[in-house]
């Protein structure tokens, strides 16, 4: 069965105090991992695509990587505007079903 | 470009009664999927639309339907509603074709069932 799981579930930093998060997957034929970000009571924002092992991409603050099993979001100096609730989510090639992670909840304290 | 918008943005059914959700997608966007937003559960794919079609469906009981109409705005009907119905709806949109399916949220529609 294709799953997705975040960790940790929730992550206290220091503003400029650097940290990742992880996004671990199981599913048969990746056709692409999401990573959205998620303020309370909002809809989820997109963040990046990663479509094969070994690509990265960067946005501000955020860089996101990718394994076979695995991706990771790197914050780099994070600021408190960067708390929220980051998302993993990945789209299989069998079902194009999007599956979702639970979601790390990040405070930044100043 | 507007985004993709939700109506309600609350609602407050009782048991048994049912619900409708709206959604406009964004200028453009032919797909449209629904989600349910429990607390604690994360976000669980309900629906599917492309072009008018249901193209793929979670695992929710068929009392969860909708319909995507020619303008490619979509609407959520639930039927009979239950106590753990209670969750943040949220719609999103995203073009057909792009590989993977980039997905843009609306803000959602918050649906309490007392």
């Amino acid at each position: 069965e294709d799953q997705v799981t975040q960790s940790p579930e929730a992550l206290r930093l220091q503003e400029g105090e650097s940290s990742s998060l992880n996004c671990s997957y199981t599913v048969s034929g990746l056709r692409g991992l999401f990573w959205y970000r998620q303020d309370p009571g909002k809809g989820p924002e997109f963040l990046f695509t990663l479509y094969s092992a070994g690509e990265e991409k960067e946005k501000e603050r955020l860089k996101a990587t990718l394994t076979k099993k695995e991706s990771f979001l790197h914050i780099t100096a994070p600021k408190p505007e960067d708390s929220a609730t980051y998302l993993c989510a990945v789209q299989a090639w069998r079902d194009d079903k999007i599956i979702f992670g639970k979601g790390t909840r990040l405070h930044i304290l100043p | 470009e507007a985004g993709v918008t939700q109506s309600p943005t609350h609602l407050i059914k009782t048991r048994g009664q049912q619900a409708t959700l709206r959604c406009s997608p964004i200028s453009g966007h032919t797909s449209v999927y629904w989600y349910q937003q429990a607390l604690g559960l994360g976000l669980q794919f309900l629906l599917w639309y492309d072009e008018g079609e249901e193209r793929n469906r979670g695992n929710f009981p068929p009392r969860f339907s909708g319909r995507q109409f020619p303008n490619y705005s979509s609407e959520l009907n639930v039927n009979a509603l239950e106590l753990e119905d209670s969750a943040l709806y949220l719609c999103a949109s995203s073009l057909t074709g792009l590989n993977p399916y980039e997905q843009y949220f609306g803000p959602g529609t918050r649906l309490t069932v007392t």
